[in-house]
């Protein structure tokens, strides 16, 4: 089963609403986690790079305020859209590194965000 | 800025043949991880690569790495339709800020 889940798998939500996203890995601690977007037909590419704890490393071009990220234990890290607009519409994946430093990482299943 | 370049972007090619996949990139890393993806799922780790010269194999993909050329092949031998996905190498970078960065994918379609 999976180690690493997301929910929600869906959403829809109005422009201008916010909407969190959570991933948890599920019988391990996950020091660091990774979030990606992934926009139809392309790569997943990097948003930030969260440690529980600590405040997320946010990729270039990455906006802070919007897309906020909170790794408050080892369990579990969140991604909150705010103000979401219809071009924030994806596929959001997480992805948790089981223990410091390894090379052991899982991957959620991936949330579909839709903005109306 | 590091930089994941895999190439093809796009491959097409009958059952039965034999292809290899290419992903180059910019910085020093001795982990290099493949991943399978299909249509609107996440994705199925394949392979980890761990040291120059690594080379795994599972059933008919084969993997390698080349840490001095930072380069790394996924070989498809005899190829059959159940293959037919879009591919990823992703570079794990530990050393300082940790990062695990995303070549732009390989869609492969394996006719019959």
């Amino acid at each position: 089963g999976a180690v690493v889940s997301q929910h929600p798998s869906r959403v829809i939500c109005k422009s201008g609403t916010s909407v969190k996203i959570e991933c948890r890995s599920l019988d391990f601690q996950a020091t660091t986690m990774f979030w990606y977007r992934q926009f139809p037909k392309q790569s997943l590419m990097l948003m930030a790079t969260s440690n529980e704890g600590s405040k997320a490393t946010y990729e270039q071009g990455v906006e802070k305020d919007k897309f906020l990220i909170n790794h408050a234990s080892l369990t579990l890290s969140t991604l909150t859209v705010t103000s979401a607009h219809p071009e924030d519409s994806s596929f959001y994946i997480c992805s948790a590194r089981k223990g410091a430093l390894t090379n052991t990482i899982y991957f959620g299943e991936g949330s579909w965000l839709t903005v109306v | 800025e590091l930089k994941v370049e895999q190439n093809p972007l796009f491959l097409s090619m009958q059952e039965g043949k034999n292809y290899t996949i290419y992903c180059n990139y910019s910085t020093t890393s001795d982990r290099l991880y493949w991943y399978r993806q299909d249509p609107g799922k996440s994705l199925e780790s394949l392979f980890v690569l761990l040291s120059n010269g690594a080379v795994k194999q599972e059933g008919r993909l084969m993997a390698s790495l080349d840490t001095k050329a930072r380069l790394s092949t996924l070989h498809i031998t005899a190829a059959v339709h159940d293959l037919s996905a879009t591919y990823f190498c992703a570079v794990d970078v530990i050393q300082g800020a940790q990062k695990l960065v995303f070549g732009q994918g390989t869609r492969l379609t394996i006719n019959p």
